[in-house]
């Protein structure tokens, strides 16, 4: 069935490292991609979109691209900070009127000062 | 503008007993959705509603949970009678009409059941 695969966390980094935390998709048909986060004490909020092959979404420094060929939607910052300290889900809609989003398990990220 | 709202915020209950989970979507939202996160597994979807009408509940465990839309405004989930296997944190999220993937979460319900 369609569903989304995310690297375990958590991922500890030190300010100012790379950051890379790893997403798969299994869908039928041409889904749309999200990167969500939870910072602590809070709800979801959506971070970046690609609705179509070879989109690049971004926000806040963070860059997704949509790989059809590799069905992945890696998320990426160049230099973490410690305010980035939060779980991030990644998340797909299926093409076709679908109303429901179908999410990972989520990413811990703790980044140390 | 307030956004999606949950009460309570973490709830300890015995197996067996009920407990109700409210939300208050953002106002003007017609669609709200709950979701479930169990053991720091997937986020799962439950069900689906466009103003007080089921849309989808293709994702309720089983007949144990009940969840109603008053009027198209806020939305209560009841689990009836709670087993061990419902604790987690139960997320509502609304989005208004249009839906193109963006969803505004809740901070969560967390449920234990002991």
């Amino acid at each position: 069935g369609d569903s989304v695969t995310q690297m375990e966390g958590p991922v500890t980094l030190s300010e100012e490292a790379f950051l890379t935390i790893n997403c798969t998709y299994t869908a039928t048909g041409y889904p749309s991609l999200f990167w969500y986060v939870q910072y602590p004490g809070e709800g979801l909020q959506l971070l970046l979109k690609a609705t179509k092959a070879d989109d690049k979404g971004s926000n806040k420094g963070f860059e997704a691209t949509y790989r059809k060929e590799t069905t992945s939607f890696h998320l990426e910052k160049g230099s973490v900070q410690v305010s980035d300290s939060a779980v991030y889900f990644c998340a797909l809609l299926l093409s076709g009127g679908y109303n429901k989003l179908i999410f990972g398990a989520g990413t811990r990220l703790a980044v140390h000062p | 503008e307030a956004g999606v709202t949950q009460f309570p915020s973490h709830s300890v209950i015995e197996k067996g007993q009920t407990v109700t989970l409210r939300c208050d979507p953002i106002s003007g939202h017609d669609n709200l959705y709950w979701y479930r996160r169990v053991m720091g597994k997937e986020i799962k979807f439950l069900l689906h509603f466009v103003k007080e009408s089921k849309q989808d509940e293709s994702g309720m465990p089983n007949n144990r949970f009940l969840a109603e839309r008053t009027g198209g405004t806020y939305s209560t989930l009841k689990v009836q009678p709670a087993e061990l296997e419902d604790s987690g944190v139960y997320f509502c999220a609304s989005s208004p009409q249009g839906f193109t993937g963006e969803l505004f979460f809740g901070e969560g319900s967390r449920l234990t059941v002991l």
